[in-house]
C-alpha cells in the first residue's frame, strides 16, 4: 500500500513560534500538494511543488520537496492562530489520476 | 478562480433513502473526484471520472455509485443510504495530467439516521 506519513500527528503551539511539519514516503511523486482544512470545510490548496529540489515560499510558509521527490516539508514561521487547522499533503505516486492524501497533521496555535 | 460547488452542506436522511449529492466546477476539468473524510481515517477515493461518462472505483465504492452526463457535472449516489455511511463528503476536481493539482469544493456532511 502506497501511504503518505505525515509528522507530527498533532501539534500544539504559541503564537509567535516556529514549526515544521513532515510529508513521507517510500514512493516518487510526480507532485505534491499541501492544503490546509477548517472544521467544516473542504481543503484549500496552499501550494504545488513538482521538481526535486523545489523551494516555494508562501509569506510565512516555506515549502520544499525533497531531492527524490519522496518527501516534502512545510515550515511555518512566526505561527499565528489564523494557521491553525488540519494540514494535508497530497499527490499522485506515479503516473496516475489517483491522489494519495497524507495522513494530516493537526496544528493548533495558541494566542 | 478556481470553483468547485456543492449543491449541499448539510443533509440528514433516513436508512434506506436514496441520496443524491451534487457538484459542479467551473474550470472545464476533465478529472472528477468524490472523497469522504472520517475521523482517523483520513481522506478516501470513492469514485473518480477522467471524462464524461467514464467512472473509474476508488478504493471504497461499495454503496455507492456516480452519474457524470456533463464535463461539468459530476453526482454522488448512495442508493440505499446506511448509517455507516454518515460522513464528509467532498468532491474535486483536476486537470487531466497527472501532476496536476486537485481542487475541492466546501464539503457536504451528510448524516443517516
Amino acid at each position: 500500500t502506497q501511504l503518505l506519513e505525515q509528522s507530527p500527528q498533532f501539534l500544539s503551539i504559541q503564537e509567535g513560534e516556529n514549526l515544521t511539519v513532515y510529508c513521507n514516503s517510500s514512493s516518487v511523486f510526480s507532485s505534491l500538494q499541501w492544503y490546509r482544512q477548517e472544521p467544516g470545510e473542504g481543503p484549500v490548496l496552499l501550494v504545488t511543488v513538482v521538481t526535486g529540489g523545489e523551494v516555494k515560499k508562501l509569506k510565512r510558509l516555506t515549502f520544499q520537496f525533497g531531492d527524490a521527490r519522496k518527501d516534502s516539508s512545510l515550515h511555518i514561521t512566526a505561527a499565528q492562530p489564523g494557521d491553525t487547522g488540519l494540514y494535508l499533503c497530497a499527490g499522485p505516486p506515479g503516473r496516475t489520476y489517483k491522489y494519495i492524501f497524507g495522513t494530516g497533521t493537526r496544528l493548533k496555535v495558541l494566542a | 478562480d478556481v470553483k468547485v460547488t456543492q449543491s449541499s452542506r448539510y443533509l440528514v436522511k433516513r436508512t434506506g433513502e436514496k441520496v443524491f449529492l451534487e457538484c459542479v466546477q467551473d474550470m472545464d476539468h476533465e478529472n472528477m473526484f468524490w472523497y469522504r473524510q472520517d475521523p482517523g481515517l483520513g481522506l478516501r477515493l470513492i469514485y473518480f471520472s477522467y471524462d464524461v461518462k467514464m467512472k473509474e472505483k476508488g478504493d471504497i465504492p461499495e454503496g455507492y455509485s456516480v452519474s457524470r452526463e456533463k464535463k461539468e457535472r459530476f453526482s454522488l449516489i448512495l442508493e440505499s443510504a446506511s448509517t455507516n455511511q454518515t460522513s464528509m463528503y467532498l468532491c474535486a476536481s483536476s486537470l487531466p495530467d497527472s501532476g496536476n493539482t486537485i481542487y475541492f469544493g466546501e464539503g457536504s456532511w451528510l448524516t443517516v439516521v
